[in-house]
């Protein structure tokens, strides 16, 4: 069992949809949470970083933590054809520790 | 402008020859990480380095080489030892500081030829 698993996708959804965008993970030591953007032949960006459980917002964008379950979601409000991309999420055991990925999961938002 | 620049874009190998990739920043970051991203795998840590004149080995480190000798720097040497080298690889930086995000370069794409 891979340490982070994401359905790959590809996932296409009309403009203005809610995307939901999951990630499960096996290791419980991990404390720290973040979702990265990747644009075609790009390096990532990050989106959103969580270290406990629940919900964080930033604009279109939610990150939701459920450590018991060990599954984190990412959710995008009124998505926009700019968000076509792939989504990555990671996380890692300590701040500034080595940060594992998942294998990301590619979006496409249709005008 | 503050950034991570890796070099080259596009870099060209025979088999059996050893290449480096760069990766320079200017963000005062103490951390530096080398990932290799395939298709549908997401990225895999090669090595990651906290400090000058430390790293250590990710989860693929076999065939492949860093070295750490200034801050500011933080090279990748794909070896011949490596068997399937093509694959587009990032850089990262980092402060070692609580809830901080790593910034990556904007890849390297090696191809065996």
């Amino acid at each position: 069992q891979k340490e982070v698993e994401q359905d790959p996708g590809p996932l296409s959804v009309p403009e203005g949809a809610i995307v939901s965008l999951n990630c499960t993970y096996s290791n419980s030591a991990f404390q720290y949470f973040m979702w990265y953007r990747q644009y075609s032949r790009k390096g990532p960006e990050l989106l959103m970083y969580t270290y406990s459980s629940g919900n964080k917002e930033d604009g279109r964008f939610t990150a939701q933590v459920d450590k018991s379950s060990k599954y984190i979601s990412l959710f995008i409000r009124d998505s926009q054809p700019s968000d076509s991309a792939t989504y990555l999420c990671a996380m890692e055991e300590t701040s500034y520790d080595k940060v594992i990925f998942g294998p990301g999961t590619s979006l496409s938002v249709i005008p | 402008d503050g950034g991570i620049t890796q070099s080259p874009k596009y870099l060209f190998r025979k088999e059996g020859q050893n290449v480096t990739l760069s990766c320079e920043q200017n963000l005062n970051h103490d951390a530096m990480y080398w990932y290799r991203q395939d298709p549908g795998q997401g990225l895999r840590l090669i090595y990651y380095s906290q400090i000058v004149n430390d790293f250590q080995k990710g989860d693929i480190a076999e065939g492949y080489s860093v070295s750490r000798e200034k801050k500011e720097s933080f090279p990748l040497t794909v070896t011949s030892a490596q068997k399937n080298p093509t694959a587009f690889y990032l850089c990262a930086s980092r402060k070692t500081e609580l809830n901080t995000e790593a910034f990556f370069g904007q890849g390297t794409r090696l191809t065996v030829v």
